[in-house]
């Protein structure tokens, strides 16, 4: 799978947005484009994937670029049930090796009232 | 609650010995992964059981070996157990194989003395 490159931490204030960028410059046309995130103690919970188009669900909505070497994850208002670390993965749509997913080291979010 | 069952949630053993971690995924999932996260590896596959079947494995070790039951629940078998073993181990579970949504347990902690 192609490797995503993500800063290593963020912070933002509570009830502002937040913009979660990640690098994959060598995205493949087959790729999904895949967010997790985990809080603290607990499993990771799905966010949001896409592949070309931009993407909204009740949790965040993910900006695609036009040439998808880039992605961002957007919250629209953090809370501070929100700091967690959020995994940017890259999937192959077309790989029969099921859901494989292979965590870099994410971006740890935290969130300040 | 993700719908995906861990047992037990904490696990306290000697170096050498051998333990069974468990997993009964969400109802109508048929693929079980498993995951193991450590301090200083952070989260790595291990393997992907589909309808009872192995379809893709990772970074596990010989020393560790799984299965899928008819009933479609998981074991993670972990033998001749090292101090570095001690880590998270998750089981997170998906409708297929191929690009969907999976969800992930709140994990085993496993602790070897």
């Amino acid at each position: 799978d192609a490797k995503t490159t993500q800063p290593n931490s963020m912070e933002s204030n509570e009830e502002e947005p937040v913009h979660l960028p990640c690098n994959h410059s060598t995205i493949s046309g087959t790729d999904y484009i895949h967010w997790y995130r985990q809080l603290p103690s607990q499993g990771p919970e799905y966010v949001i994937h896409g592949l070309t188009s931009n993407v909204n669900n009740r949790m965040a909505s993910l900006a695609i670029a036009e040439d998808r070497k880039s992605s961002t994850l957007i919250l629209h208002r953090a809370t501070l049930r929100d700091a967690a670390v959020y995994y940017c993965i890259l999937r192959d749509g077309g790989s029969n090796s099921g859901y494989a997913l292979n965590f870099g080291k994410g971006t740890s979010l935290l969130v300040t009232p | 609650d993700s719908g995906v069952t861990q047992t037990p949630k904490h696990l306290i053993t000697a170096t050498g010995q051998r333990v069974t971690l468990r997993c009964s995924p969400r109802s109508g999932d048929l693929s079980v992964y498993w995951y193991q996260q450590s301090l200083d590896q952070g989260l790595q596959f291990l393997i992907h059981y589909y309808n009872g079947e192995e379809r893709a494995k990772g970074n596990i070790l010989e020393r560790f070996s799984a299965q899928q039951f008819p009933d479609l629940h998981s074991e993670l078998n972990l033998s001749s157990l090292e101090l570095g073993d001690s880590a998270l181990y998750f089981c997170a579970s998906s409708v297929g194989h191929q690009n969907t949504e999976a969800f992930f347990g709140q994990g085993t902690r496993l602790t070897v003395v």
